[in-house]
């Protein structure tokens, strides 16, 4: 079955430059998403379609693509920050969609 | 403005069916280019993709889970059923309710808060 792949976690100091990474064969043909899930809260849409920013998401929240991996960059990390990050995406027939196991963003 | 919200059992015993709704409000299923779906979570665990439903009735399901989760949808109440069967208690966990359209290019754009299921005898 098709598997996305995060790191487990992420540390940085507060004002610093996150950078996460999804890996995923069919990442070149299919989309990715990335949600942020705060501690006990659901999760919220950062970014889709690849590298696009909903509305009321901060400017330091941006993300792109590179062959099999996309990255999700925060710059200038705040304390609230501090979330598990997930990317999703689908299997090259795109029928078959699935998360990344996620990624803790601990800010120091 | 978009909101979900699940409800359901809390407890459900090994072996049983779980059934939980979801009730929207903000946009119509009857609307091209709309879609509901259910992710969940078991506790401390990773976001698990179950099954999306589009406004034409089709669907894309999670191929582990295909055989065990039917979703459907009563347009007229702004409701989403969804029914899994034969549940065991790896399926204990948070069931999210989400909202998806073509117009925000297929992301899960609206999250319901979501629902503590429990499967224990």
């Amino acid at each position: 079955s098709y598997e996305v792949t995060q790191p487990p976690s992420v540390s940085v100091s507060p004002g610093q430059t996150a950078r996460i990474t999804c890996s995923g064969d069919a990442l070149p043909q299919q989309y990715a998403y990335w949600y942020q899930q705060k501690s006990g809260q659901a999760p919220v849409l950062v970014i889709y379609k690849d590298s696009e920013r909903p509305s009321g998401i901060p400017e330091r929240f941006s993300a792109s693509s590179s062959g099999t991996t996309v990255t999700l960059t925060i710059t200038g990390v705040q304390a609230e920050d501090e979330a598990a990050y997930y990317c999703q995406s689908a299997d090259i027939t795109g029928s078959h969609v699935v998360f990344g196991g996620g990624t803790k963003l601990t800010v120091l | 403005q978009i909101t979900l919200k699940e409800s359901g059992p809390t407890l459900v015993k090994p072996t049983q069916t779980l059934t939980l709704t979801c009730s929207f409000s903000g946009f119509s299923l009857r609307t091209s280019g709309q879609g509901v779906g259910w992710i969940r979570q078991p506790p401390g665990k990773a976001l698990e993709w179950l099954t999306v439903l589009y406004w034409d009735d089709d669907h894309r399901d999670s191929p582990s889970l295909k055989s065990r989760i039917t979703i459907t949808k009563d347009a007229s109440k702004d409701q989403v059923v969804l029914t899994m069967t034969n549940m065991e208690p790896v399926d204990t966990g948070t069931y999210y309710c989400v909202h998806t359209s073509a117009t925000s290019d297929d992301a899960l754009d609206i999250w319901g808060q979501g629902t503590l299921v429990s499967v224990s005898s």
